[in-house]
């Protein structure tokens, strides 16, 4: 069993729509957990990362953390095109200097 | 968080040959990290670079192919080597500019196919 599971997609949804993108992970020691945005052939951009459980909203993204399920999620409101992407998950055990990443869910919003 | 510069940012190489990416950092940072992306797959870190000891490299990657230098804390370069199609992929530098393995930045990639 992968450490970190994650749905490759590809998913798409109209222009507007709510997306969901989801994670589930094995290790129960994992305390950090991020999103990064990948546009094709660049590298990942940090989104958000959150360490508690519970919610942490920035403008339209919001990561949702449910340690006691081993899972996470990212939702977008209010979709654009511009959010057309791959999303990775990753998580870390603080001091490890460990991350380890979801394969990414690929994202594509139709206008 | 980081600005972090890496050069090239994509290049073809012919097999056999050897190539030098690097990367720049805008801030000191302790920890600085190698990972590959292949094609369609997810990140794999390839080594840790703390500046002023050996690279710690990850299980199936080896020194010889993937010599590393850390010269200073804004700095790093990996080098491919003896390059095959199989290398062919995305080479990203990261950092940990707070330290405490809690998130990390990403450079823009060094895009590389060997034909």
């Amino acid at each position: 069993q992968k450490e970190v599971e994650q749905d490759p997609g590809p998913l798409s949804v109209p222009e507007g729509a709510i997306v969901s993108l989801n994670c589930t992970y094995s290790n129960s020691a994992f305390q950090y957990f991020m999103w990064y945005r990948q546009y094709s052939r660049k590298g990942p951009e940090l989104l958000m990362y959150t360490y508690s459980s519970g919610n942490k909203e920035d403008g339209r993204f919001t990561a949702q953390v449910d340690k006691s399920s081993k899972y996470i999620s990212l939702f977008i409101r209010d979709s654009q095109p511009s959010d057309s992407a791959t999303y990775l998950c990753a998580m870390s055990v603080s001091g490890t200097y460990k991350y380890i990443f979801g394969t990414g869910t690929r994202l594509k919003v139709l206008a | 968080s980081a600005v972090i510069s890496q050069k090239p940012s994509r290049d073809i190489c012919q097999r056999g040959t050897s190539l030098t990416i690097q990367c720049q950092v805008d801030s000191q940072v302790t920890m600085m990290f190698w990972y590959r992306q292949q094609p369609g797959q997810s990140l794999t870190l390839i080594a840790t670079a703390n500046q002023g000891s050996e690279a710690t490299y990850e299980s199936g990657f080896v020194i010889d192919k993937f010599p590393i230098s850390r010269p200073n804390l804004t700095f790093s370069t990996l080098t491919v080597s003896n390059m095959s199609p199989e290398d062919s992929s995305i080479y990203l530098c990261s950092v940990d500019p707070g330290g405490r393995g809690n998130t990390i930045y990403f450079g823009e990639g060094s895009w590389l196919t060997v034909v």
